[in-house]
């Protein structure tokens, strides 16, 4: 059973370009949680989705990030104009349904640098 | 959300026992507590939880205070590669309308082993 994946792994974007993360959780899990971790600080949330719906997005930027999880295919996340700021590990999360089981998995991350 | 207090770090021998503390007075019945950690340059990944019994797996043990105000994370005999952030987390599977909660993490403990 192959665990969350990621990618790519480092992207490099310049200033106004825009960076696609996607993420593939594990096989028959419908959760997806994504984290932004900017250098030497902790993981921030930023948003929660279940198949083709969001269910938390409160840690979200307002403007220029996006996130999706279709029915079929990995989850996205979306940075339009991308700016230095935006320069940090990207985590995905997934874990399956219910709350009997509440171990979240976490993909290796992507590494965006902007330039 | 219900927080959590960890030291922002720690230092240990290696092969010697680690006991890691949290402490979480706000906790609410339904809350579950979770320890993840991060190794350099990865992925969070999940160590244990439990709700009111201590629990123990492969990885640790988990001793949670008959009040639930606290819990310990204990590593029976670290090693190098134990050295890593550790997250201690209150979850509680009951938000979002059945769904599982979210995971809010916080600033963790740096756990350094010394060989």
């Amino acid at each position: 059973n192959a665990g969350v994946m990621q990618n790519p792994r480092h992207l490099v974007r310049r200033r106004g370009q825009e960076a696609r993360l996607r993420c593939s959780p594990m096989k028959g899990h419908s959760h997806v949680y994504w984290y932004r971790q900017l250098p030497e600080e902790g993981l921030k949330f930023m948003v929660y989705l279940q198949k083709e719906n969001i269910i938390d997005e409160s840690g979200m930027p307002k403007e220029r990030f996006s996130a999706e999880f279709p029915k079929e295919g990995p989850s996205i996340l979306r940075i339009q104009q991308v700016v230095r700021g935006d320069s940090a590990a990207y985590f995905c999360a997934s874990s399956p349904g219910g709350y009997q089981n509440t171990e979240a998995f976490f993909g290796q991350g992507t590494r965006l640098t902007v330039v | 959300d219900a927080k959590t207090t960890q030291p922002n770090s720690m230092e240990s021998n290696e092969e010697e026992p680690v006991h890691l503390p949290c402490n979480h007075s706000t906790i609410s019945g339904t809350d579950y507590i979770h320890w993840y950690r991060q190794l350099p340059s990865q992925g969070p990944e999940y160590v244990i939880h439990g709700l009111t019994s201590n629990v123990n797996n492969r990885m640790a043990s988990l001793a949670i205070a008959e009040d639930r105000k606290s819990s310990t994370l204990i590593l029976h005999r670290a090693t190098l590669r134990d050295a890593a952030v550790y997250y201690c987390i209150l979850r509680d599977p009951l938000n979002y309308g059945g769904s599982q909660g979210n995971l809010i993490f916080g600033k963790g403990t740096k756990l350094s082993v010394k060989p």
